[in-house]
């Protein structure tokens, strides 16, 4: 089975600080992609990648940037956090069943859980 | 563009009753369709997928979804709610060449005993 790991499960951070948020997956995939999750707004697509130094912006991109220098590793970078962006984030990629196959089922993290006082 | 709609952002069923959870989709070309649930402090896990094989599509834990082109519904059902079926359900489309998925807001599925 794929397994996608997310480096931190909750972070509290202060606004305007740099954050962070690391995952990594272990199946050697092209495409990853980061999702935000807030109550009564389901999964929001921020940025996905394709490949190595690939990438390109989802539904919500601002205030968000990303960096894939290695293929099993996607990273979500906040820049200078915002209060605004208090929310669950989510990695996600394809699973055994994806890629090639059309049938896109992505496989999640546990989440990481961001917090900005 | 594509698009989700989740009708009932919260649900409220009596243990052995039926559960129906509302999905609506729009999209341009032909839709891969999914199901997701989401048990509390857990990540999404995937219940069933429509790849435009039976429109009618079987999943895990009992759950079933039918693929009606016409209305352009993915309507989730389970003959018999348990109580272990209390989480979040995510409809979610993509197309077929499949690089993103667009989730709808959710729904909460209570089961009351």
């Amino acid at each position: 089975d794929v397994k996608v790991t997310q480096s931190s499960r909750y972070l509290v951070k202060r606004t305007g600080e740099k954050v962070f948020l690391e995952c990594v997956q272990d199946m050697d995939h092209e495409n990853m992609f980061w999702y935000r999750q807030d109550p009564g707004l389901g999964l929001r697509l921020i940025y996905f990648s394709y490949d190595v130094k690939m990438k390109e912006k989802g539904d919500i991109p601002e205030g968000y940037s990303v960096s894939r220098e290695k293929k099993e590793r996607f990273s979500l970078i906040l820049e200078s956090a915002s209060t605004n962006q208090t929310s669950m984030y989510l990695c996600a990629t394809p699973g055994p069943a994806g890629g090639a196959s059309g049938a896109n089922v992505l496989t999640f993290g546990a989440g990481s859980r961001l917090t900005v006082l | 563009a594509q698009s989700v709609t989740q009708l009932g952002s919260h649900v409220s069923v009596s243990e052995g009753a039926l559960v129906l959870l509302r999905c609506n989709y729009s999209s341009s070309v032909p839709p891969y369709l999914f199901w997701y649930v989401q048990y509390p402090n857990q990540g999404l896990q995937l219940l069933l997928k429509y790849t435009s094989a039976a429109t009618l599509v079987k999943g895990i834990n009992g759950f079933e979804a039918e693929f009606k082109k016409s209305e352009t519904s993915f309507h989730l059902t389970k003959p018999s709610a348990h109580m272990s079926d209390a989480a979040e359900y995510f409809c979610a489309v993509s197309d077929p060449y499949g690089n993103k998925l667009v989730f709808g807001a959710g729904t909460i599925l209570r089961v009351k005993s």
